[in-house]
């Protein structure tokens, strides 16, 4: 059973700092990952989805990375602004056929001014 | 881009009745809906699979009487709490899949039972 973890659980940087959030997945079998940013109170906004046959995907200023042999994926933010205060969660597929998420407990950033 | 609209976002019941969520796909159809559901400070964790024309599949520890959930059309999944309870009170998210197989999300729903 695929198991994300993401750590830290908060973190709190100054403004227009470039940070770096991480995602550990136990099943190196993980077909897409994707990350999504949840204000509070709010839904999910899909960020970045990283496919199986990718490694990375860019945004403006995100970008993730997708590493299967270590089980691992990044979120990096480039010069961080107040607004990316948000908790960002990585979630990921397993198998082609499957449309299920399994998702970390997120990471609360906030980006002080 | 594909967008998922979910309604209501906040709903305040009293204990016993029921309330019915709806998520619906506005641009695209999406055979397969997903619930989900999360505690303040925890993952989200998915409660059951929407198939359109047949029964939902639960995880297990969801009971199905109680969240009962119906995906009459490609557009859209209905998820009723039935009698609820104030342990029911919770935030609901509901999902699609899209084309490009990524996922895409509804804005919640903050259910208060009292």
């Amino acid at each position: 059973k695929q198991e994300v973890t993401q750590i830290p659980a908060a973190l709190s940087v100054p403004e227009g700092e470039n940070l770096v959030l991480n995602c550990s997945f136990t099943d190196s079998a993980i077909y897409n990952l994707q990350w999504f940013r949840q204000d509070p109170g709010k839904g999910l906004t899909s960020l970045l989805l990283i496919q199986s046959s990718q490694r990375e995907q860019t945004s403006g200023r995100l970008n993730a990375s997708l590493d299967k042999s270590s089980g691992r994926s990044t979120l990096y933010i480039a010069a961080s602004q107040p607004g990316d205060s948000a908790t960002y969660l990585c979630a990921g597929s397993s198998g082609a056929g499957s449309y299920q998420l399994t998702f970390g407990k997120g990471t609360k950033l906030s980006v002080i001014p | 881009g594909a967008v998922v609209s979910q309604h209501p976002s906040r709903v305040i019941c009293k204990s016993g009745t029921s309330v019915k969520i709806e998520c619906r796909s506005l641009d695209f159809q999406a055979t397969t809906m997903f619930w989900y559901r999360q505690f303040p400070k925890k993952s989200l964790m998915l409660m059951a699979t929407s198939n359109e024309g047949s029964k939902a599949t639960y995880e297990q520890g969801v009971e199905k009487d109680k969240f009962l959930i119906n995906h009459a059309s490609l557009t859209l999944s209905t998820l009723t709490v039935t009698s609820a309870h104030p342990e029911d009170s919770s935030f609901y998210i509901c999902s699609a899949s899209g084309h490009n197989y990524g996922y895409t999300f509804g804005s919640g729903t903050r259910l208060t039972v009292v």
